[in-house]
């Protein structure tokens, strides 16, 4: 059983650009959340999604960035116009149901904006 | 909002004594769960906390969720150096949001 999929591994982008991140979940789990982590910081919260639904977003910053789970495809969080600020490891994870599952993360995505 | 505090940040141990990192929340949590990050690497789930003054083992690794289940701590006795990395406790606060709330985590080195 692969486990949570996130690609790319390492982005680098220039002020401006649009940063696109996917994760593909665990297979059969249809709960998906993304994280933010600065350098020696802890992850922060950003969305909830469920196939097709965002549950919760109050994470997210309400510019620049969004994020979706199609019917088809891996859960995409993207940002656009990004900044300097941006520059952070993104980790995906993923559950077979809410709150009292745990969680599998994915290996991150770094992103690096120059 | 809803915060959860971990101490100590960072804690140096020579190999084979013990280490416990405390984790606080502001608010009472439904659960509580533990992760472990090697440096360049992603959190791996370690365990869930969800009764009140539950405790749980895991050989060398000894979790506790408090009465209140505002507060949780790991120890680990005999720390070994595949034990380097970083510990995060993470909850859902009541009424919060859905995602979990993670401490700032605790840093473990291990010197030979």
């Amino acid at each position: 059983n692969a486990g949570v999929m996130q690609n790319p591994r390492h982005l680098v982008r220039r002020r401006g650009q649009e940063a696109r991140l996917r994760c593909s979940p665990m297979k059969g789990h249809s709960h998906v959340y993304w994280y933010r982590q600065l350098p020696e910081e802890g992850l922060k919260f950003m969305v909830y999604l469920q196939k097709e639904n965002i549950i919760d977003e109050s994470g997210m910053p309400k510019e620049r960035f969004s994020a979706e789970f199609p019917k088809e495809g891996p859960s995409i969080l993207r940002i656009q116009q990004v900044v300097r600020g941006d520059s952070a490891a993104y980790f995906c994870a993923s559950s077979p149901g809410w709150q009292l599952y745990e969680q599998y993360f994915g290996p991150g995505t770094r992103l690096t904006v120059t | 909002g809803q915060q959860v505090m971990q101490i100590p940040q960072y804690q140096h141990v020579q190999e084979g004594e013990d280490f416990t990192t405390y984790c606080n929340s502001s608010t009472t949590l439904s659960n509580i769960q533990w992760y472990k990050q090697r440096p360049g690497g992603h959190p791996v789930f370690l365990i869930q906390l969800v009764k009140s003054g539950e405790v749980k083992k895991q050989k060398r690794l000894t979790f506790q969720f408090g009465e209140a289940k505002k507060n949780s701590s790991l120890h680990i006795t005999a720390t070994q150096t595949t034990d380097v990395g970083t510990y995060f406790c993470a909850g859902i606060p009541g009424g919060g949001a859905d995602g979990l709330t993670f401490g700032k985590g605790t840093h473990l080195i291990i010197q030979p």
